[in-house]
């Protein structure tokens, strides 16, 4: 009964593929996140939604669109990937905003570009 | 905007040492909130803590406690008598109390601390 669970835990794939990383929780939270850690472990806000709702949409490309079709599930779709989007993004949750309550992670799934 | 800064990048102690991993942050808002996530080598990130900046109350879990100083604008996360166990990267966190970036952490560059047997 894993709270927070993403998947796939690792994807390699080749330059100008389409890809998709599925988030789903169980905490019965209204908010959600993607971040995305890169080779130095630095760990940065791409997306929040509250509610289904875009929140937070940081300085990401448009290649990146998280997709919210209820708020148990938040989905990244990645299209024409490129050497640079290699990295860990981490999914999370919390209820209402992350500063009220903790967010929790999932455990994280590594990207790997070719 | 808002900053946090994790001085120490890396850190080796030796098993049973006491060990202080340094966070210090920058906020123009009044009320926030801070955190400590622990990344093991496994790569899942485990929450630890989170303090209002209303209580600046230490804080003590077993083996961790916690000195949150709001005049230097800084939480400190102290392990006492170290494990192997311990070994991990150590985040620092910031989240305002309301408004669009309450709506995320902004993360310290992280601390790795090594417990050597």
């Amino acid at each position: 009964d894993t709270a927070v669970s993403q998947t796939p835990k690792y994807l390699v794939t080749q330059m100008g593929n389409d890809k998709s990383i599925k988030c789903e929780q169980n905490l019965g939270h209204d908010t959600m996140y993607w971040y995305k850690q890169d080779s130095k472990k630095f760990l940065k806000i791409m997306f929040s939604y509250n509610n289904k709702e875009l929140i937070i949409n940081e300085t990401v490309p448009n290649r990146f669109s998280p997709k919210s079709p209820d708020k148990a599930h938040l989905n990244l779709h990645i299209n024409s990937l490129e050497l640079g989007d290699s990295a860990v993004y981490f999914c999370a949750s919390s209820q209402g905003t992350g500063g009220f309550q903790p967010q929790h992670f999932g455990d994280g799934t590594r990207l790997s570009i070719l | 905007a808002q900053k946090v800064t994790q001085a120490q990048t890396e850190i080796s102690v030796v098993e049973k040492e006491d060990v202080t991993l340094d966070c210090v942050y920058e906020t123009r808002d009044t009320t926030y909130y801070l955190f400590w996530y622990k990344q093991p080598p496994s790569g899942e990130l485990v929450f630890l803590i989170r303090r209002n900046s209303f209580d600046e109350q230490n804080e003590i879990s077993g083996r961790y406690s916690w000195n949150f100083q709001k005049s230097t604008s800084s939480f400190n996360f102290t392990i006492t008598a170290s494990q192997v166990v311990d070994s991990a990267v150590y985040f620092c966190a910031l989240s305002p109390n309301s408004g669009a970036g309450s709506y995320q952490l902004t993360f310290g560059k992280g601390t790795k601390l090594s417990v050597i047997p």
